[in-house]
């Protein structure tokens, strides 16, 4: 089994629904983020976290929340979905120390 | 100035071929840098960590220059397995990883 593991994969939905990217992970870290990724933009920070109390904004976080609902659950909301969001998704991991991130396999998120 | 700011190539080699990859940043206080693989449409993974001077491993080589804030990776004896695209990604303090847009590499016969 994966490290960390995301579902859906892959979703399409319509603009204006609400969905949620989910992930977890087996590693113990405390830390872990969502990243989304445009091509040409690489990976660009939407929320992190250092622990379940503590949610940090990224660079990109407007029209995003989370919720991270125990050390190994951190989820993605969209609330009211738009094309724009279309994306790769990834929810990484990483120690304290961030000696390394761990990601997800992604999810590939459509909006139409 | 973008935090950490990446060619994002294509650099096409032939097989057998030396490359090199920089990477700069703005960060002068970034203490942790590394250099990640990504397939196309797959995750990232960590290929090398650079912490002081630059490391080494097999065909690998990672450097750090501090004083000029970039590091660079050189691959020697090019793999067609090699292509792939490298993202340079740095240690914002002890908070975050920000990672760069990333260099497409694509080996060829």
């Amino acid at each position: 089994d994966a490290d960390v593991t995301q579902t859906p994969r892959n979703r399409i939905t319509k603009t204006g629904k609400r969905i949620m990217l989910e992930c977890s992970q087996t590693k113990g870290h405390d830390r872990m983020y969502w990243y989304r990724q445009d091509p040409g933009l690489g990976l660009r920070l939407i929320y992190y976290s250092f622990d379940v109390k503590d949610i940090n904004k990224g660079e990109i976080s407007d029209g995003y929340s989370v919720s991270r609902q125990a050390q190994a659950k951190f989820s993605l909301s969209l609330e009211s979905a738009i094309p724009n969001q279309t994306a790769l998704y990834f929810c990484a991991t990483s120690d304290y120390l961030n000696t390394e991130a761990f990601f997800g396999q992604g999810t590939r998120l459509t909006v139409v | 100035r973008k935090e950490v700011e990446q060619d994002p190539g294509p650099f096409n080699v032939p097989e057998g071929a030396t490359v090199a990859f920089n990477c700069t940043y703005s960060n002068s206080a970034s203490q942790s840098f590394f250099w990640y693989r990504q397939d196309c449409r797959k995750e990232p993974k960590l290929l090398m960590s650079v912490y002081s001077s630059g490391n080494e491993d097999g065909r690998f080589t990672a450097q750090l220059n501090r004083a000029s804030q970039y590091i660079s990776l050189l691959i020697r004896d090019s793999k067609l397995s090699d292509s792939a695209t490298y993202l340079c990604v740095v240690n914002w303090g002890t908070d975050k990883l920000i990672f760069g847009t990333g260099t497409r590499l694509q080996v060829f016969p």
